[in-house]
């Protein structure tokens, strides 16, 4: 079956650092990819829809200049939390899809952890 | 923005079937109803999707009503490995917004 993998699966940095985090589908091409967020006994939230080639889609309360999302091919998104804190402490997960209507396949998330 | 409704939480005994409803009264034609579930401390796995006619996998069956402002997973036997938080969710034709809800956490009892 389809695999995204998300990488590193937990990262603990210090408060103004920057953390990239990486998304790629392994065996096909993702039109688009999304990334979440998620807190302690809470649901996904998305922070933003991204598709190759072009800018990505904020949510609404979602800052795009701290958290800056590239999908530079259709096999890798990256996030990066820039000048993190430590309420950015969170699990964040990627997921992408081949087509607009197939299933999403997620990576494993990322736990992050802003000292 | 979710647009669906669940239960929080459901309990099952081991080997038993189990059916988790979804309301979703304003779907709209072109929306594809979407079941996953997620493991503690992991991400979201795929179970199962469709769009007006029931669907079945080696996972688990989705049935959808007429009206589709409705929809059904049934796990037909139940073990200890679905145990699991089950997000029903409806993915536009257009692919994006692809909210999730605050699912139904299945507890399934030995």
């Amino acid at each position: 079956g389809a695999v995204v993998s998300q990488h590193p699966s937990w990262v603990i940095c210090k408060s103004g650092t920057s953390v990239k985090i990486e998304c790629r589908s392994l065996d096909f091409q993702a039109t688009t990819m999304f990334w979440y967020r998620q807190f302690p006994k809470q649901s996904l939230m998305l922070m933003a829809t991204s598709n190759e080639g072009s800018k990505a889609t904020y949510e609404q309360g979602v800052e795009k200049d701290k958290f800056l999302i590239n999908h530079a091919s259709l096999t890798l998104s990256t996030l990066t939390v820039t000048s993190a804190h430590p309420e950015d402490s969170s699990f964040y997960i990627c997921s992408a899809s081949r087509e607009p209507v197939s299933p999403l396949h997620f990576g494993n998330g990322t736990r992050l952890t802003v000292t | 923005d979710a647009k669906t409704t669940q239960p929080n939480s459901m309990e099952s005994n081991e080997e038993e079937p189990v059916h988790l409803p979804c309301n979703h009264s304003t779907i709209s034609g072109t929306d594809y109803i979407h079941w996953y579930r997620q493991l503690p401390s992991q991400g979201p796995e795929y179970v199962i999707h469709g769009l007006t006619s029931n669907v079945n996998n080696r996972m688990a069956s989705l049935a959808i009503a007429e009206d589709r402002k409705s929809s059904t997973l049934i796990l037909h036997r139940a073990t200890l490995r679905d145990a699991a938080v089950y997000y029903c969710i409806l993915r536009p034709y257009t692919g994006n917004q692809f909210y999730f809800g605050t699912g139904t956490s299945l507890t399934v009892i030995p």
